[in-house]
């Protein structure tokens, strides 16, 4: 199986922040790479997908890019609803699987 | 409304069989590219893919727990159901079904999660 590894596991930042999280796959998944946002105590939900798309009605401050085994998702300026918990997703390949997260909180 | 709703017994005794249904509304488990996924999250820790069901109902699994996983669909009640047999404390969690939508191979929609815990 294809392995995500996600960093970092967590940091700290305050709002109006510019903030990378950095995604690396243990093989090549060309650009079926996902995003998730979750917070505490709800579902994830789907950011971005195929590397860079945003979904629709997520805001133009999160973007996405990458390519191969190595992927970013940035937030150009970190609002108060941005502080939660980002996963990376491969679906290149089955089986499918995720990055162990990334929790971003407020410094 | 396009929704997912999953279902089953909030807890259950280790070596017991876990059933699970995700019940699917406003489309249908027969679009083309319209597949259901099965993910999990242990409190606290990260999410685990499970399982997931395509339209032409072929089938995928996690490779560490293929051997206790079946995952089948009822497209006319609109249902995936997930079966987990002997279960243990280490699979308490929340389960979660998602949808693969015709247009994006990621998980466009998700349920509600259901929280399951394995105790004697």
């Amino acid at each position: 199986a294809i392995r995500m590894t996600q960093s970092p596991s967590s940091f700290s930042a305050s709002t109006g922040d510019r903030v990378t999280i950095t995604c690396r796959a243990s093989q090549g998944i060309s650009s079926y790479l996902a995003w998730y946002q979750q917070k505490t105590g709800q579902a994830p939900k789907l950011l971005i997908y195929s590397t860079s798309t945003l979904q629709s009605g997520v805001p133009s401050r999160f973007s996405g890019s990458g390519s191969g085994t190595d992927f970013t998702l940035t937030i150009s300026c970190l609002q108060s609803g941005d502080f939660a918990t980002y996963y990376c997703q491969q679906y290149y390949t089955y089986p499918l699987t995720f990055g162990g997260g990334t929790k971003v909180e407020i410094k | 409304q396009v929704t997912l709703k999953e279902s089953g017994p909030v807890l259950v005794k280790p070596t017991e069989t876990l059933t699970l249904t995700c019940t699917v509304s406003g489309f249908s488990l027969s679009n083309t590219r319209t597949g259901v996924t099965w993910i999990r999250q242990p409190p606290g820790k990260a999410l685990e893919w499970l399982a997931h069901i395509f339209s032409n109902d072929e089938k995928s699994y996690n490779t560490s727990l293929e051997s206790r996983l079946t995952i089948s669909k009822d497209t006319s009640k609109s249902q995936v159901v997930l079966t987990m047999t002997n279960m243990d404390p280490v699979d308490t969690a929340t389960y979660y079904c998602a949808r693969t939508g015709a247009a994006i191979d990621a998980f466009d929609l998700w349920g509600q999660g259901t929280m399951v815990t394995v105790s004697s």
